[in-house]
């Protein structure tokens, strides 16, 4: 939504420097993880996934690292570009009930990109 | 997403009238999803479908129901709009449930004066 950026935590970046986004996720039984970027008026869109039993996935110029230790996720894009700019915001995947998954969504981080 | 369509895109409506959101998806996927977000809050879960005319609650339900009738259609109902439901509304649709990653829609902004 146009709002969604109000009251999150912001990084702001040069053109062609590397961004590294954080997560911190709540629940250590949780065992998949998925990073969104949700840029202005449009919906989420599926970035990059990792499973709990990796530590660390590459994509285009997108690398998510998992560290199940600390419960943390981070997000790292090589030579940030202008269309990288959006609010990004990470996911993980909790079990209930011994069978019914849920989805629960952080409240993400505007990313600005400075040319 | 070509495969997923929300409508209509836009809405004001006034305090204490009955609205209804459609989700269109073209993908055949088993499970569909209504999330809000709001500022501060993130998605947030309302309900969602597992199949035709299988659906439950999320965490925030109240005040909302929805209906299943075919696997490409998931409404979303506010019985009787209150200004609280003013946000944005994200339908998802995911061929494997909640072990993957979900395609979202592009949102429907909905006003409550």
């Amino acid at each position: 939504g146009e709002n969604v950026g109000l009251h999150l935590p912001t990084l702001s970046v040069q053109e062609g420097d590397n961004s590294i986004i954080n997560c911190a996720y709540s629940n250590s039984a949780s065992d998949y993880f998925i990073w969104y970027k949700q840029e202005s008026g449009k919906g989420p869109q599926f970035i990059i996934d990792i499973r709990s039993n990796m530590d660390k996935r590459q994509g285009q110029r997108v690398t998510v690292l998992l560290n199940k230790t600390v419960k943390h996720l981070s997000l790292q894009i090589a030579a940030t570009q202008p269309g990288d700019s959006a609010v990004y915001f990470c996911a993980e995947n909790i079990m209930e009930g011994g069978s019914n998954y849920k989805l629960t969504f952080g409240k993400g981080t505007l990313l600005t990109v400075n040319p | 997403d070509a495969g997923i369509t929300q409508s209509p895109r836009h809405k004001v409506t006034e305090t204490g009238t009955p609205v209804t959101l459609r989700c269109h998806q073209t993908e055949n996927h088993r499970y569909m999803y209504w999330y809000r977000q709001d500022p501060g809050h993130g998605l947030r879960l309302i309900h969602y479908s597992y199949g035709v005319k299988d659906t439950d609650k999320g965490e925030v339900s109240d005040g909302y129901s929805v209906s299943r009738s075919k696997t490409e259609d998931f409404l979303l109902t506010l019985e009787s709009a209150t200004s609280s439901q003013t946000s944005v509304y994200f339908c998802a649709i995911s061929p494997h449930g909640q072990r993957n990653g979900y395609t979202f829609g592009s949102g429907t902004r909905l006003t409550v004066v």
